[in-house]
């Protein structure tokens, strides 16, 4: 199975902070690669999808890059919405995984 | 406007079934991939299975592997999780999805 290592775990950042989390995947999966945040007690949206394509309706102040193994979702000027669990997910080979998650809270 | 709206969740006791139904509007699921996703409480998320769109395969956890089906049923446009053998760490919510698009999710709880 392809282990996605996600970091941090956890982080404090202000309203306005420009926010960088981590994928490391154990092999290489190309751009398969999507990046979503939940709430808590809601479903997860799809920010990320191909390693950097915006999905639709997602502010520009999110942004993804990387290819092969290693992935960074940008958050630009946090904003007080922004305040959730962020994981990755891997769809290049099944089973697909998802990254532990990192909780962004408010500093 | 595509939307899937997950129901069938609920108390079972361990060793039991239960069947999850996914109803999709706005697309079709004859012609679509979807996926189960599920997170236990206090978790993260975690991958269940996967019914591709071209020839209906299916891929599973290994931890339902043998114990949960995915199907569809197009005549009604909806997806289906049967679940068989339930454990205690079968319970979580489960999230019926399509590419970017996601359920509420469903409240499945196995317990005595």
């Amino acid at each position: 199975d392809i282990q996605m290592t996600q970091s941090p775990s956890s982080l404090s950042a202000s309203v306005g902070d420009r926010v960088t989390i981590t994928c490391r995947a154990s092999q290489g999966i190309r751009n398969d690669l999507g990046w979503y945040h939940q709430k808590p007690g809601k479903a997860p949206k799809r920010l990320i999808y191909a390693a950097s394509s915006l999905q639709g309706g997602v502010p520009s102040r999110f942004s993804g890059s990387g290819s092969g193994t290693e992935f960074t979702l940008t958050i630009n000027s946090l904003q007080p919405e922004d305040f959730a669990t962020y994981y990755c997910l891997q769809y290049n080979t099944y089973p697909w995984t998802f990254g532990q998650g990192t909780k962004v809270e408010i500093k | 406007e595509v939307q899937v709206l997950e129901s069938g969740g609920g108390l079972v006791q361990p060793g039991g079934s239960l069947r999850l139904s996914c109803a999709a509007s706005g697309f079709s699921v004859s012609n679509s991939a979807m996926n189960w996703v599920r997170q236990a409480p206090g978790k993260g998320l975690e991958w269940v299975s996967t019914i591709t769109s071209s020839g209906g395969s299916t891929f599973y956890a290994d931890s339902v592997k043998g114990r949960f089906s995915i199907s569809r049923d197009d005549s009604k446009n909806t997806l289906h999780l049967q679940m068989n053998s339930l454990r205690a760490d079968d319970t979580a919510v489960y999230f019926c999805t399509k590419g970017g698009n996601w359920g509420q999710g469903t409240l499945v709880t196995v317990s005595s």
